[in-house]
């Protein structure tokens, strides 16, 4: 069964700083992986995906993701954060777009 | 058109009412899909529509009840709720499978059962 573990549940930044959000997964082949971010009230909208290739992704609003197969790990990271940063982030995998597993979110704090 | 509209925006409705929520797309995606989510908290699966048949329903309290009329229409009617259905009523669709598809969210349906 194929699980997501994103291990902080609140991350707090100044606005500036950069910014690293951890995730990491279980499946038993090649991961599907995503990032997801969603402002409050509001639906989610995709940053980035991983399905094959370079391991480096590079998303929307300047975010990119590096997957580690070693670590299991896809994290998400931007090297300097918005104050329209501040959401739920959530991480994601699965068998490619056919009901991904969801992590439990990180929510992003950002002071001025 | 990369988007998924969903209406209402909000909805308050009380136990014994009749409420319907609806979600559109026009991507020609194949699969569509209903979530429940509360506050800082993932989003569940409530039901998944493939090519317009109902594939999955994640064990779902009958007082809610989908429908897909077409490839581009869900809706999910609601009936003799609870207060704990309160929630944000998200739809998504993808295509079914393949490499590189992911799934695309409505912006949801603020629902209140008083």
């Amino acid at each position: 069964a194929q699980s997501v573990t994103q291990p902080d549940i609140h991350i707090t930044v100044s606005e500036g700083a950069s910014l690293e959000l951890r995730c990491n997964y279980s499946y038993g082949a090649t991961p599907y992986l995503f990032w997801y971010v969603q402002s409050p009230g509001q639906g989610l909208q995709l940053l980035l995906k991983y399905f094959s290739g370079d391991t480096l992704v590079q998303g929307i609003k300047g975010f990119e993701a590096e997957f580690k197969r070693s670590q299991s790990s896809f994290n998400l990271r931007k090297p300097s954060v918005h104050w329209s940063d501040a959401a739920e982030y959530f991480c994601a995998v699965g068998p490619g777009s056919y009901i991904p597993t969801f992590g439990r979110g990180t929510s992003l704090i950002v002071h001025p | 058109d990369t988007e998924v509209t969903q209406t209402p925006k909000h909805l308050v409705m009380g136990m014994t009412n009749k409420k319907s929520l609806k979600c559109e797309q026009h991507m020609g995606h194949r699969a569509m899909y209903w979530y429940k989510q509360k506050a800082k908290k993932p989003p569940e699966l409530m039901f998944v529509y493939s090519y317009e048949k109902l594939s999955i329903n994640e064990s779902v309290p009958s007082r809610f009840s989908p429908e897909c009329p077409n490839s581009s229409l869900l809706n999910l009617h609601l009936h003799a709720l609870q207060p704990e259905d309160s929630a944000l009523y998200l739809c998504a669709s993808s295509h079914p499978s393949g490499d590189g598809n992911e799934q695309f969210f409505g912006p949801g349906t603020r629902l209140t059962v008083l």
